[in-house]
């Protein structure tokens, strides 16, 4: 199994929703990571998990909680969200802290839009 | 803050013309990658460079890492129509779990 597997695929919400993102690899891999993607924007990195330890927040406000409950799976949580919220969420794995060689695998995405 | 600066932006050409895309930077990294994406997915892994002055070949393309390791570039030959999408280069950091990605380069092949 060489993929990352991001379920749901498409997901609509309200402001006053809470609702979780989900992320699987059976890689081994020992990094995960979230990514935002805006519409015609390269993608920004969220969080990174490093042996199931979230080790980068990158000043993402609260409303998005990640949460790793073992090396194969990835959550984000969500709650409250704005408009401008609305995005491309990818999940990404990698081997381990330094892709180095080896790069990252990239899920296919959770389309999110917030109404 | 560390930025990764792709050009063109944009590029449209036709099938059988050669291209190259820039990703130039003013900080090191210890490794340098390429991805490219199509609509409504994620992005796909196509190369990793690793030592200043590397230069690597998958079939029409050709991947430099400047030898300051700053900058890399993507050089395809003959593009063809399945070449379309968007290519991002990303720079990971010393010491750092962070791969920070490119401005990006949009490219349309036409038939």
């Amino acid at each position: 199994d060489t993929e990352v597997t991001q379920t749901p695929k498409h997901l609509v919400m309200g402001m006053t929703n809470k609702k979780s993102l989900k992320c699987e690899q059976h890689m081994g891999h020992r990094a995960m990571y979230w990514y935002k993607q805006k519409a015609k924007k390269p993608p920004e990195l969220m969080f990174v998990y490093s042996y199931e330890k979230l080790s980068i927040n990158e000043s993402v406000p609260s409303r998005f909680s990640p949460e790793c409950p073992n090396s194969s799976l990835l959550n984000l949580h969500l709650h409250a969200l704005q408009p401008e919220d609305s995005a491309l969420y990818l999940c990404a794995s990698s081997e381990n802290n330094y892709a180095g060689n080896y790069g990252y695998t990239f899920g296919s995405g959770t389309r999110l839009t917030v109404v | 803050t560390q930025l990764l600066e792709q050009s063109p932006q944009f590029l449209s050409i036709q099938e059988g013309e050669n291209l190259t895309v820039y990703c130039n930077s003013s900080s090191v990294f210890s490794s340098l990658q390429w991805y490219r994406q199509e609509p409504g997915e994620g992005p796909v892994l196509l190369v990793t460079v690793v030592t200043g002055g590397e230069v690597k070949k998958l079939k029409r393309l050709t991947f430099q890492f400047g030898d300051a390791r700053k900058d890399s570039s993507l050089h395809i030959t003959a593009a063809q129509p399945g070449d379309t999408g968007l290519y991002l280069c990303a720079g990971e950091s010393y010491n750092t779990d962070k791969l920070i990605f490119g401005t990006g380069t949009r490219l349309q092949v036409f038939p």
